[in-house]
């Protein structure tokens, strides 16, 4: 099976400021790797799918990058609405694996 | 629009068998366009990937719960469904559906708003 580990696991950031979250595979995934960002109580949103293509409806200060085993998601100029936690997700072999997560707090 | 609807019951005996439905409107799942797969989350923690089904009825399942997991779909409803057998209070968590687009790298592009379950007695 494949691991995804991502870092930081929880993030203090400011409204304005630019964040980056990393994953990494245990293996090579090539590009098979999704973002979702979850709110509290609610499920999750495809933000990012294969690596750095931007799901329809989702705000271009989101972008991803990376290729094989090391994945960044990246949020230009942090919102108010963007403060939830952030999950990367290998679609290249089953079983399917997401990261552990990473809680993006206001400081 | 596209939606998911899981339900089932909320509480469940250890030992016994947990069944959950997805109900899905707005698409046929047996257009063939799209797999179907179910996610948890246990109460404060991540995300974990139990299964998938195509409309044929083939199946992807995590090792880690394949021995107690059948996943089924019924296209003449419009529903896939879950079933855990021997649960333990480990499975206890919120069970979600969603759509898988192989367009999108195969990324989960629709959910259900997601059910609780709870494994007590």
């Amino acid at each position: 099976d494949i691991q995804m580990t991502q870092s930081p696991s929880s993030l203090s950031a400011s409204v304005g400021d630019r964040v980056t979250i990393t994953c990494r595979a245990s293996q090579s995934i090539s590009r098979y790797l999704n973002w979702y960002q979850q709110k509290p109580g609610t499920a999750p949103k495809l933000l990012i799918f294969a690596a750095s293509s931007l799901q329809s409806g989702v705000p271009s200060r989101f972008s991803g990058s990376g290729s094989g085993t090391d994945f960044t998601l990246t949020i230009s100029s942090l919102q108010p609405e963007d403060f939830a936690s952030y999950y990367c997700q290998q679609s290249y072999s089953s079983p399917h694996s997401f990261g552990q997560g990473t809680k993006l707090e206001i400081k | 629009q596209v939606q998911l609807q899981e339900s089932g019951p909320g509480l469940v005996k250890p030992s016994q068998t947990l069944s959950l439905t997805c109900t899905v409107s707005g698409v046929s799942i047996s257009s063939g366009s799209y797999y179907w797969s179910w996610i948890r989350q246990p109460a404060g923690k991540g995300l974990e990937w139990i299964g998938r089904i195509y409309s044929s009825g083939s199946t992807n399942s995590n090792p880690s719960l394949k021995s107690r997991l059948t996943i089924s779909v019924d296209t003449s409803k419009n529903q896939l469904s879950l079933k855990l057998t021997s649960v333990t209070a480990a499975d206890t968590a919120v069970y979600y559906c969603a759509r898988v687009a192989p367009q999108l790298e195969h990324g989960f592009d629709i959910w259900g708003q997601g059910t609780r379950v709870t494994v007590s007695s």
